[in-house]
């Protein structure tokens, strides 16, 4: 199986902050990743397919990038709606496997 | 305009089967060329793949859960569905069903049920 490790566990941000989530792959899984955004008691919702496409309707502020193992969310300017749980997700093959989130919160 | 809705009991007793059915509106299994996926979320937990389905019945399942889990498809009523066996409390979540896509029928989801809270308790 493909372990998917994400970090940081959580972070505290202001509004306007920029930040980084990375999520690395315990084997190459070329740009064969996801990212998902969850706000409490609702479904994950899709960010980012294939490392670094934005999902229609997503902000732009959202980007991705990296390839491999070595992967990046980026938030340029983070809004007051983008405090929430973010998962990453390889699809390079099954099992497919998620990382263990990172909670993004007030300062 | 694609909707997935997942329907069962809210609550299954210790050593019991859990049972759930996902029904698919605006999308046809039967012609999509999708594997359609359950995940899972214990309360305050990440999220687990459980398993996928193509509408012949093909299957891949998370290796953790193989052994107590089927995932099957009735391609005449646009629904795919659930079953774990010997559940116990580890197994309480919150179990969605969702489709992949874009750009791949296997691998990540853009759409998703609201998803079903069970509870394992007696």
């Amino acid at each position: 199986d493909i372990q998917m490790t994400q970090s940081p566990s959580s972070v505290s941000a202001s509004v306007g902050d920029r930040v980084t989530i990375t999520c690395r792959a315990s084997q190459g899984i070329s740009s064969w990743l996801a990212w998902y955004q969850q706000e409490p008691g609702k479904a994950p919702k899709l960010l980012i397919y294939a490392a670094s496409t934005l999902q229609s309707g997503v902000p732009s502020r959202f980007s991705g990038s990296g390839s491999g193992t070595d992967f990046t969310l980026t938030i340029s300017s983070l809004q007051p709606e983008d405090f929430a749980t973010y998962y990453c997700q390889q699809a390079n093959s099954f099992p497919l496997t998620f990382g263990g989130g990172t909670k993004v919160e007030i300062k | 305009q694609l909707q997935l809705q997942e329907s069962g009991p809210g609550l299954v007793k210790p050593s019991e089967t859990l049972s759930l059915t996902c029904t698919v509106s605006g999308d046809s299994i039967r012609s999509s060329s999708y594997y359609w996926g359950w995940i899972r979320q214990p309360p305050g937990k990440g999220l687990e793949w459980i398993g996928s389905i193509y509408y012949s019945g093909s299957t891949f399942y998370s290796p953790s859960l193989k052994s107590r889990v089927t995932i099957t498809v009735d391609t005449s009523k646009n629904q795919f569905f659930l079953r774990l066996t010997s559940v116990t409390a580890a197994d309480t979540a919150v179990y969605y069903c969702a489709r992949p896509g874009p750009g791949t029928v296997t691998g990540w989801f853009d759409s998703w049920g609201q998803g079903n809270l069970v509870t394992v308790s007696s």
